[in-house]
């Protein structure tokens, strides 16, 4: 079946350093990839997403490329701030209405 | 997006009691799904529907059930609560657009004592 790896956390950067958190993925067909965020006592919230093979997807400075030879799709920010600090959950759909496939979310924590 | 409500946001209550968590939206989405979140944070689908009368169990069992009466909500109820059901629960509705993307409501932290 369909799976996701990304790196373990906790993840502790300094401020305006550079982000990567590596999302690894196995699936069938050709999956829709996402990121999402979740803050401290709230729901998860869509970052950014990407659909077909070299597509990139952006947001508040995050970016994914999705990688099909390397079934990667690595979440980047070139300079964090404090307020990045949450848990960060790489996903996949698969063709049809049943739900998204998760990684096990990686915490990050940024220091002022 | 769509605006998604579930209550309680908190609950808390003693084992063998019946629950239920309420999740709402007003877009008129078709597909809706509940995923369980552990103290680990993994995430887990449990249900989902993809319209009035349609109910499916997910990939984790789960001694919980669903009804989808009416396109707007999407209940979850536990017959008899017990402690390894203590987790944070949310709800989520699904787009009908080729990225099958899904946005999540604020979720429901249930304890159970």
């Amino acid at each position: 079946g369909d799976s996701v790896t990304q790196m373990e956390g906790p993840v502790t950067l300094s401020e305006e350093a550079f982000l990567t958190i590596n999302c690894t993925y196995t699936a069938t067909g050709y999956p829709s990839l996402f990121w999402y965020v979740q803050y401290p006592g709230e729901g998860l919230q869509l970052l950014l997403k990407a659909t077909k093979a070299d597509d990139k997807g952006s947001n508040k400075g995050f970016e994914a490329t999705y990688r099909k030879e390397t079934t990667s799709f690595h979440l980047e920010k070139g300079s964090v701030q404090v307020s990045d600090s949450a848990v960060y959950f790489c996903a996949l759909a698969g063709g049809g209405a049943d739900g998204l496939t998760f990684g096990k979310g990686t915490h990050l924590i940024i220091q002022p | 997006e769509a605006d998604i409500y579930q209550t309680p946001r908190y609950l808390v209550i003693g084992t063998g009691k019946k629950i239920t968590l309420e999740c709402s939206q007003t877009m008129g989405h078709d597909k809706m799904y509940w995923y369980q979140q552990d103290p680990g944070m993994e995430l887990h689908l449990i249900h989902y529907s993809y319209g009035v009368n349609s109910t499916e169990k997910g990939d984790l069992s789960s001694e919980s059930t669903v009804s989808r009466i009416r396109t707007e909500h999407f209940p979850l109820t536990l017959e008899s609560a017990r402690p390894s059901h203590t987790s944070q629960y949310l709800c989520a509705i699904g787009t009908s657009g080729r990225y099958n993307e899904q946005f999540f409501g604020p979720g429901t932290r249930l304890t159970v004592l």
